[in-house]
């Protein structure tokens, strides 16, 4: 029974090249939840994501930031020409498909830094 | 905007000691309230969620309050042990019909024996 896996668990990467973060959520969860967290500092929600839909991206950068959630496969978060300011560790949480499912589990995370 | 603020940034205390992590939120609109530990560099793991319509609530040696009106939750850990070591994360969901989080910047706590 796994729980949420996330991969890489660490990435490293030159600035300007292009980080690809990947989660697979708990086995029959539909709703992926994207966080990041910066050093010292609490999550920050970046995007909430159905099964093929994005619903709320607000706390996502409009540049250079995406994200998907496919059909079939993991949650990427993709983000192109990395600075680094993107260092940071890149959590992903997944939830039933309840709606108002209350309890995100939470994936060990990505960390990021950025060269 | 809904902001959180976690009080004191960090603590280190005495094995043996009952502690009060503080948690403040500027609206008052949650939909709940929920406690997490994290670990240096692991994920998130839940340690209590309340319900907007909720008090408190327990489990084992921790207690959370909560206090929507005054936008206050506490985290009360009873008989410190060094294993409890870690960052306490509060966090309010704001509803809407999913459970999008607002994380405070945590609690670092250091049991020493």
């Amino acid at each position: 029974n796994a729980g949420v896996m996330q991969n890489p668990r660490h990435l490293v990467r030159r600035r300007g090249q292009e980080a690809r973060l990947r989660c697979s959520p708990v086995k029959g969860h539909s709703h992926v939840y994207w966080y990041r967290q910066l050093p010292e500092e609490g999550l920050k929600f970046m995007v909430y994501l159905q099964k093929e839909n994005i619903i709320d991206e607000s706390g996502m950068p409009k540049e250079r930031f995406s994200a998907e959630f496919p059909k079939e496969g993991p949650s990427i978060l993709r983000i192109q020409q990395v600075v680094r300011g993107d260092s940071a560790a890149y959590f992903c949480a997944s939830s039933p498909p309840r709606q108002g499912a209350e309890t995100q589990y939470f994936g060990p995370g990505t960390r990021l830094l950025v060269l | 905007k809904q902001e959180v603020t976690q009080i004191p940034a960090a603590l280190s205390v005495p094995e043996g000691e009952n502690l009060v992590l503080n948690c403040s939120f500027t609206d008052s609109a949650i939909y709940n309230l929920q406690w997490f530990r994290q670990d240096p560099g692991k994920g998130l793991t839940s340690l209590l969620l309340i319900q907007s319509s909720q008090r408190e609530q327990t489990s084992g040696r921790l207690n959370a309050s909560l206090d929507k009106s005054s936008g206050r939750s506490t985290l009360y850990i009873a008989a410190s042990q060094p294993g409890d070591s870690a960052t306490y994360l509060c966090a309010v969901a704001l509803g809407g019909g999913y459970n999008k989080l607002i994380f405070g910047a945590g609690t670092r706590l250091a049991v020493h024996p």
